[in-house]
């Protein structure tokens, strides 16, 4: 089975600077998305960013960015010129890529990094 | 565009109660998933469906019942509520067979039971 570890329970960052969350996963699969999902005090849940296994380039969006690294299970998130509206729960998961049965849309969640952001 | 929509957003039961949580989604996706959230333990899978009558178990079905008549809509049954089901419910949603998809979730239900 698939586990998510974020070993970071809660992180605070300055506002305006740079915060890098960590996940490690274990897969015995070499096809598999990534992903890391944003949930402020809302509640709601908003995709930040996906990679795919088979990308060796790192997946960017605006200010988030991955550090990717396949051979050592290692997907963390980093967050540039940190904004009040980051300070969230962030969450870690994995996917299978390929459809091999129901089962395998199922997403693994890490347990969560609450980050802080401090004005 | 209502997306996602659960229903309802708080819930106090007392133990042994029964209550559906309800979601409804109108994007017209097969994958159709309910998870709960505790603190410290992230997202974990109680029960999915890939289809309309076809329905399966997750990593934590127990206490939990589901069906699928239709393509839009996924209850969530607790026949006896039980204190160590107070959590957030999630109801989630995802075109198949893509993966690399987003999955849509609701605004989540917090449900106490006392």
């Amino acid at each position: 089975a698939q586990t998510v570890t974020q070993s970071q329970p809660e992180m605070s960052v300055q506002e305006a600077e740079t915060v890098t969350l960590s996940c490690t996963y274990d897969t015995s699969e070499s096809d598999y998305y990534l992903f890391w999902y944003k949930q402020p005090p809302s509640r709601q849940m908003i995709l930040v960013i996906r990679q795919e296994a088979y990308k060796q380039q790192n997946a960017t969006e605006n200010r988030f960015s991955v550090n990717f690294q396949k051979a050592a299970k290692s997907f963390s998130l980093k967050i540039s010129d940190s904004q009040l509206g980051d300070a969230a729960m962030y969450f870690c998961a994995y996917r299978l890529s390929s459809y091999s049965g129901a089962g395998s849309y199922q997403l693994t969640f890490g347990k969560g990094t609450k980050l802080s952001v401090i004005p | 565009n209502a997306g996602v929509t659960q229903t309802p957003k708080f819930q106090v039961l007392k133990t042994g109660q029964s209550m559906t949580l309800q979601c409804a989604q109108d994007m017209n996706h097969e994958y159709m998933s309910w998870y709960r959230q505790d603190p410290g333990m992230g997202l974990r899978l109680i029960h999915y469906s890939v289809g309309a009558g076809i329905t399966d178990q997750g990593e934590v079905p127990n206490g939990y019942n589901v069906s699928r008549s239709t393509t839009e809509d996924f209850p969530l049954r607790l026949l006896s509520a039980a204190p160590s089901q107070t959590s957030v419910y999630f109801c989630a949603t995802q075109v198949l067979p893509q993966a690399n998809t987003e999955a849509f979730f609701g605004q989540g239900t917090r449900l106490t039971v006392v």
